[in-house]
């Protein structure tokens, strides 16, 4: 089956700090990955997506690059903000079959960034 | 626009309760989906709706779980006889496409069930 595996957390860091929150995900067939970011007190909002292999999404500073050798959709940013806290979910869709609508969600890491 | 709501957006049923989950998808949207979020777990899917059309049920988690959405735009998920392990956050979703396919679903805020 699909499954998505994400750095346990919580990760704490000090402002201006970089960021790695790692993703694996094993699939049947060939997925499309996002990122998806969850505010205190709001719905899942998408950060980045990617489609195919070695596609880089990015986003308000984020990327994750697509790999499929590694099977990997590893977060990063340079540098956090305090408003950068939040639970973050790793997530997979597949590209074809007869359930490419569901979205396999990763168990989420919770950042918290201190000034 | 405005975007998913849902509500109530938290609730607190007695063992043995039904409740009733409403979602409001962003209008024009035809696919509505339900998520289900326990503590300290990603969105586990529920159940998918085309229109009116509920085309898959699999993610439920038995017959006491149950939803509709009779007029392709309002949806309720209803609980019949809730046990403690029912308590969870529910997600609902929707998406301008048939299916999701390569668009974005959109989420509401979810609404936190506890059952006591």
């Amino acid at each position: 089956g699909n499954s998505v595996t994400q750095m346990e957390g919580p990760v704490t860091l000090s402002e201006e700090a970089f960021l790695t929150i790692n993703c694996t995900y094993t699939a049947t067939g060939y997925p499309s990955l996002f990122w998806y970011v969850q505010y205190p007190g709001e719905g899942l909002q998408l950060l980045l997506k990617a489609t195919k292999a070695d596609d880089k999404g990015s986003n308000k500073g984020f990327e994750a690059t697509y790999r499929k050798e590694t099977t990997s959709f590893h977060l990063e940013k340079g540098s956090v903000q305090v408003s950068d806290s939040a639970v973050y979910f790793c997530a997979l869709r597949l590209s074809s079959g007869g359930s490419n609508y569901k979205l396999t969600f990763g168990k989420g890491t919770l950042l918290t960034v201190n000034p | 626009g405005a975007g998913v709501s849902q509500s109530p957006r938290y609730k607190v049923a007695k063992r043995g309760q039904d409740v009733a989950l409403r979602c409001d998808p962003i209008s024009g949207h035809v696919s509505l989906f339900w998520y289900q979020q326990a503590l300290g777990q990603g969105p586990e899917f529920l159940t998918y709706f085309q229109n009116e059309a509920q085309l898959d049920k699999s993610g439920l988690p038995s017959d006491r779980f149950f939803a509709e959405r009779p007029e392709g735009s309002v949806s309720t998920l209803k609980i019949q006889r809730t046990q403690q392990e029912d308590s969870a956050v529910y997600l609902c979703a929707s998406s301008l496409a048939l299916g999701g396919m390569g668009y974005e679903q959109y989420f509401g805020p979810g609404t936190r069930l506890t059952v006591t």
